[in-house]
């Protein structure tokens, strides 16, 4: 799978806006952008993903660079319940990467 | 729907003892995952099933980890023995199909603590 680059941690007001990036300058064709967050004590939690255009759910949107190489996870309103490890993960679209591979991800911290 | 049912969700043992840990996937998920998470890192997969096949087991330490997925429904990741590094948290994730466009659901994890 090819890799992602995220900051190590973030910090953001409540009820404000936050950005959270992600590079991945080796992302192929057939690679779809995933956004996996985990809160404390809890397994990870699907958020998003896209291919090539920009996506929006109840949660949150994903934001793709017209190459492809980065992408931006955008929190329109941040709460405290938004405070997670944020995960930026490729997967092949194509078979043959099933798993999710996952680095250290992006920590994030909502001040009150 | 319901979620994805794991336990237990705290378990501590000595060394050298054995351990189980049992999964429950989403109805109709065919695929199963099982991961380890060290602190402080990102999930690392041990295993995948497509119903009751193990189909990607590279990442199981075969000495003293099994896993078993009776009938395709739930799962069971055993360690005979534990050892001190194999404290961790243990998820299990379930999702429809195995492709890069289908979501995982994550378990609550089990923590497994070993002295």
């Amino acid at each position: 799978d090819a890799k992602t680059t995220q900051p190590n941690s973030m910090e953001s007001n409540e009820e404000e806006p936050v950005h959270l990036p992600c590079n991945h300058s080796t992302i192929s064709g057939t690679d779809y952008i995933h956004w996996y967050r985990q809160l404390p004590s809890q397994g990870p939690e699907y958020v998003i993903h896209g291919l090539t255009s920009n996506v929006n759910n109840r949660m949150a949107s994903l934001a793709i660079a017209e190459d492809r190489k980065s992408s931006t996870l955008i929190l329109h309103r941040a709460t405290l319940r938004d405070a997670a490890v944020y995960y930026c993960i490729l997967r092949d679209s194509g078979g043959g990467s099933e798993k999710l591979v996952f680095g250290k991800g992006m920590k994030l911290t909502v001040n009150p | 729907e319901a979620g994805v049912v794991q336990s237990p969700r705290y378990k501590i043992i000595e060394k050298k003892q054995p351990v189980a840990f049992w999964c429950n996937p989403i109805s109709g998920h065919n695929t199963l995952y099982w991961y380890r998470q060290n602190l402080g890192q990102g999930p690392e997969l041990l295993i995948r099933y497509e119903n009751e096949e193990a189909v990607d087991d590279s990442q199981l330490p075969k000495d003293r980890f099994s896993a078993e997925r009776l009938k395709g429904v739930d799962s069971t990741l055993k360690i005979q023995p534990a050892e001190l590094g194999d404290s961790a948290v243990y998820l299990c994730a379930s999702s429809l199909a195995p492709a890069g466009n289908h979501r995982q659901y994550f378990g609550p994890g089990t923590r497994l603590t070993v002295l």
